[in-house]
């Protein structure tokens, strides 16, 4: 089966860096993915992992380490736009389907 | 918007009563899947299909059943309803290689009363 770990809540600063951290135990990994959803509305896109290291896309940076089962989401220039959760899921090996995380809930403030 | 529609979008109904949310897959997606997102949870895997087959199984209540028909949509069967049922309902689809993401349609939300 799959276990996917992520703090319950952050809160961050506008401009700061924020850090958000995922451990996961899965019997057939085929990727990570993190989604970043506000309130109510469809999880959006932001970044897919399935080699080690870091992935780089404008502010947003992901890490993997499939040794160690674990991933973190880096967010910088932090805006306030950016209060929402994020959601760690990983891609199971043999059917595609994603299984994710509670997800993280991330405050900013000014 | 993402390309992958569903309706409705709310839905209002009565313990006990029996509904069907429906979901168009994004154009040449092949593979469509149901989420389950209650109240401040996160997003609880329902099922999968792939081309009109079912692939994969989550804790889908036997009350629950969907089916993926020959044009691709599909559609989530929700009966015996209860207040639990009450929650946000997500369909994705992806073209199967899925590399850079899995595209999620606006949700259906049900309210049970």
């Amino acid at each position: 089966g799959q276990n996917i770990d992520q703090p319950t809540e952050m809160t961050a600063t506008e401009g700061a860096i924020v850090q958000i951290n995922c451990t996961y135990q899965t019997s057939g990994f085929n990727g990570l993915f993190w989604y970043q959803q506000h309130a109510g509305e469809a999880p959006t896109f932001l970044s897919y992992n399935v080699l080690d290291g870091l992935e780089e896309k404008g502010r947003f940076s992901s890490f993997l380490s499939r040794s160690k089962g674990y991933s973190y989401l880096l967010l910088k220039e932090l805006q306030m736009k950016d209060s929402a959760s994020y959601l760690c899921a990983v891609r199971d090996r043999n059917t595609d389907k994603l299984i994710f995380g509670t997800g993280t809930r991330l405050q900013v403030f000014p | 918007d993402s390309g992958v529609t569903q309706t409705p979008k709310h839905l209002i109904t009565a313990t006990g009563q029996r509904v069907t949310l429906r979901c168009s897959p994004r154009s040449g997606d092949l593979s469509v899947y149901w989420y389950q997102q209650s109240l401040d949870q996160g997003l609880q895997f329902l099922i999968q299909y792939y081309n009109g087959e079912e692939r994969a199984k989550g804790n889908i209540l036997e009350r629950f059943s969907a089916q993926q028909f020959p044009d691709l949509h599909s559609e989530l069967n929700l009966s015996s309803l209860e207040l639990g049922d009450s929650a946000l309902y997500f369909c994705a689809s992806t073209d199967g290689g899925g590399d850079y993401g899995y595209t999620f349609g606006s949700g259906t939300r049900l309210t049970v009363v």
